[in-house]
């Protein structure tokens, strides 16, 4: 199975960049299509897609949020933060299945 | 409107068998694979299983901790996806959730219990 591996948390304050990143035990590319994505899930809510195939804003997603990397290196960038974006955020992918996913990053305020 | 509402949870006793169902509307659903993710109290997510379409086949895939145990399916002509969990066990507590194929639209999710 391909291992997806995020930092657990990260602290931040409001109006600043954060920065998440996932590594994935082996490449998760194909061609030039990196099946990478990314969502946010608030406490007591379902997952909610944020950034699909690596780089590309999920429908009704603020420009603040923004995905790139391939290969086995990701990131998602929230730029600013704003009080709304506390949760937690997942990579997961779709290159083989199982379709894994990280841990999560918890971001929280600083 | 995309919708997808699951329904089936419960308190169900370890050993015994349940059937959750996720009811769509909105999207043309027979043209979409659909997905099974669940999440244990506290925990992160995890990949369940997946139906392809019918131009595939309907094949299935199950992730690792619940082959040969659960089972996915649908009927097209209702727009509704089925998980099938047989000789439950206590680590299979948690929220159940369906999803569309490209995992953009999700259910607002199901609360199985496994408990004696």
């Amino acid at each position: 199975d391909i291992v997806l591996t995020q930092s657990p948390v990260l602290a931040v304050s409001l109006g600043q960049r954060a920065t998440m990143s996932c590594r994935a035990s082996q490449s998760v590319s194909i061609s030039s299509i990196n099946l990478m994505h990314w969502y946010q899930q608030k406490p007591g809510q379902q997952p909610k897609l944020l950034i699909y195939r690596a780089s590309n804003l999920a429908s009704g997603i603020p420009a603040r949020f923004s995905g790139s990397g391939s290969g086995t290196d990701f990131t998602l960038i929230i730029d600013p933060v704003q009080a709304d974006d506390i949760a937690a955020y997942y990579c997961q992918q779709s290159r083989e299945s199982p379709y894994t996913f990280g841990a999560g990053t918890k971001l929280e305020l600083k | 409107e995309v919708k997808l509402e699951e329904s089936g949870g419960g308190l169900v006793q370890p050993g015994m068998s349940v059937k959750l169902s996720c009811a769509t509307s909105g999207f043309t659903f027979s043209d979409y694979w659909m997905e099974w993710v669940r999440q244990a109290p506290g925990k992160g997510l995890e990949w369940v299983a997946e139906i392809r379409n019918k131009v595939n086949n309907y094949a299935t895939y199950y992730g690792k901790s619940v082959k040969g145990r659960f089972t996915i399916s649908r009927d097209d002509s209702k727009s509704i996806v089925y998980l099938q969990v047989n000789s439950i066990r206590s680590e299979d507590t948690g929220f159940y959730y369906c999803s569309r194929g490209y995992f953009d639209y999700w259910g607002q999710g199901v609360m199985v219990t496994v408990s004696s």
